[in-house]
């Protein structure tokens, strides 16, 4: 799969939109990208997924670059719930390494009153 | 019931002693997997099971012996561990592969060894 790169930790302030940047230079045609969160002290939560289009659900929008190299997650008005490590993963469906969650350092996101 | 349920939420060992982590899911999810995470660390992969069978073992230390008994249920068997075990054990489950619904992790058993 594909390698990652994240900023380290970010701040926002409650209210605000929080938008985590992830740069995957090197992605595969057939790779997609997938954000899950940690908040301390639970499991990781998977958030949301896209190919190429932009995708938004009821937690996050994810903004997608044409290129495909770099990837958005967009929190539209951050509460201080959302203080979590936000982690970007690229992976492939299929074969038995497709079926593997492998995590990076991820962001450390600090929602601000 | 849409959760992962891990038990106990928290371990204390010696190092001689022998325990079990256990792992639940009413989900129906075919593949089930165990991570471990160490503090301020990544969830790290440690074993795959797709219809309970173990598909993926990422060279983990025989002290941690997996076991899928059903469907349901994952175990993960400690035995003779090292203090350097010490960390938050992950369960997580899912449908597909985890590619159109994601992986569904329980809330983790945070394993001590003195």
């Amino acid at each position: 799969d594909a390698k990652t790169t994240q900023p380290t930790s970010m701040d926002c302030a409650e209210g605000r939109a929080a938008n985590l940047p992830c740069n995957h230079s090197t992605i595969s045609g057939n790779e997609y990208v997938y954000w899950y969160r940690q908040i301390h002290s639970q499991g990781p939560q998977y958030i949301i997924h896209g190919l190429k289009n932009n995708e938004t659900n009821e937690m996050a929008s994810l903004i997608i670059t044409e290129d495909r190299k770099s990837s958005t997650l967009i929190l539209p008005h951050a509460t201080l719930r959302d203080t979590a490590v936000y982690y970007c993963i690229v992976r492939a469906p299929g074969g038995n390494a497709g079926n593997m969650l492998t995590f990076g350092g991820g962001t450390r996101l600090m929602v601000k009153p | 019931d849409t959760e992962v349920t891990q038990t106990p939420k928290h371990l204390v060992m010696g190092m001689t002693n022998k325990k079990s982590l256990k792992c639940e899911q009413h989900m129906g999810h075919r593949a089930m997997y165990w991570y471990k995470q160490k503090a301020k660390k990544p969830p790290e992969l440690m074993f795959v099971y797709s219809y309970e069978k173990l598909s993926i073992n990422e060279s983990v230390p025989s002290r941690f012996s997996p076991e899928c008994p059903n469907s349901s249920l994952l175990n993960l068997h400690l035995h003779a561990l090292q203090p350097e075990d010490s960390a938050l054990y992950l369960c997580a489950s899912s449908q597909d592969g985890g590619f159109n619904y994601g992986y569904t992790f329980g809330s983790g058993t945070r394993l001590t060894v003195v």
